[in-house]
């Protein structure tokens, strides 16, 4: 399974943007890139994926490189309410998820 | 959205008693139900996958006779750890993809085991 590179920790003020960067050199043509994020003692939340084209939601919007090395999560106005980890993971052919460290992001008022 | 109900969110058992978790999917049928364990201050890890009526698949170091993973119905998914030790104390999580294209995979609650 390929994997992803996200620095450990971030810090974002609160109702600013944040832009929660993920590298991934290894991806294959059909891994799509998905983003969850977890809260202490959670499950993890889906928060937006996508295989080529940027996507946009109503959480956030998943920037992607035209060659697929990497992607950007971005979160328009970030809330006390971000804080969390945020992973980055590519869904692979079998349809399993490869969850990496993550990264911590953490929102000061 | 599609909900993925686990319980006991917390269970407390004492060393070399069995502990059975269950993930309801409960407006989906879940065919697959992958589970995972997460230690403190570490990311999941992904022990099993089980398939509706099939045996389930365990990733590389998991004991398939300790973790039992039940996958009777399209809608339920148990994993019974057995002869629990102190060691095996986790968070276990189960996942599924009810909407995948549209809003990826759906995951449990999660369930603290503490073995004492």
């Amino acid at each position: 399974d390929a994997k992803t590179t996200q620095p450990n920790s971030m810090e974002s003020n609160e109702e600013e943007p944040v832009h929660l960067p993920c590298n991934h050199s290894t991806i294959s043509g059909t891994d799509y890139i998905h983003w969850y994020r977890q809260l202490p003692s959670q499950g993890p939340e889906y928060v937006i994926h996508g295989l080529t084209s940027n996507v946009n939601n109503r959480m956030a919007s998943l920037a992607i490189a035209e060659d697929r090395k990497s992607s950007t999560l971005i979160l328009h106005r970030a809330t006390l309410r971000d804080a969390a980890v945020y992973y980055c993971i590519l869904e692979g052919s079998q349809g399993n998820l490869i969850f990496g460290k993550g990264t911590k992001l953490s929102v000061k008022p | 959205g599609a909900v993925v109900s686990q319980h006991p969110s917390r269970v407390i058992c004492k060393s070399g008693t069995s502990v059975k978790i269950e993930c309801r999917s409960l407006d989906f049928q879940a065919t697959t139900m992958f589970w995972y364990r997460q230690f403190p201050k570490q990311s999941l890890m992904l022990m099993a996958t089980s398939n509706e009526g099939s045996k389930a698949t365990y990733e590389q170091g998991v004991e398939k006779d300790k973790f039992l993973i039940n996958h009777a119905s399209l809608t339920l998914s148990t994993l019974t750890v057995t002869s629990a030790h102190p060691e095996d104390s986790s968070f276990y999580i189960c996942s599924a993809p009810a909407n995948r294209l549209i809003s990826g995979y759906t995951f449990g609650s999660g369930t603290r085991l503490t073995v004492v």
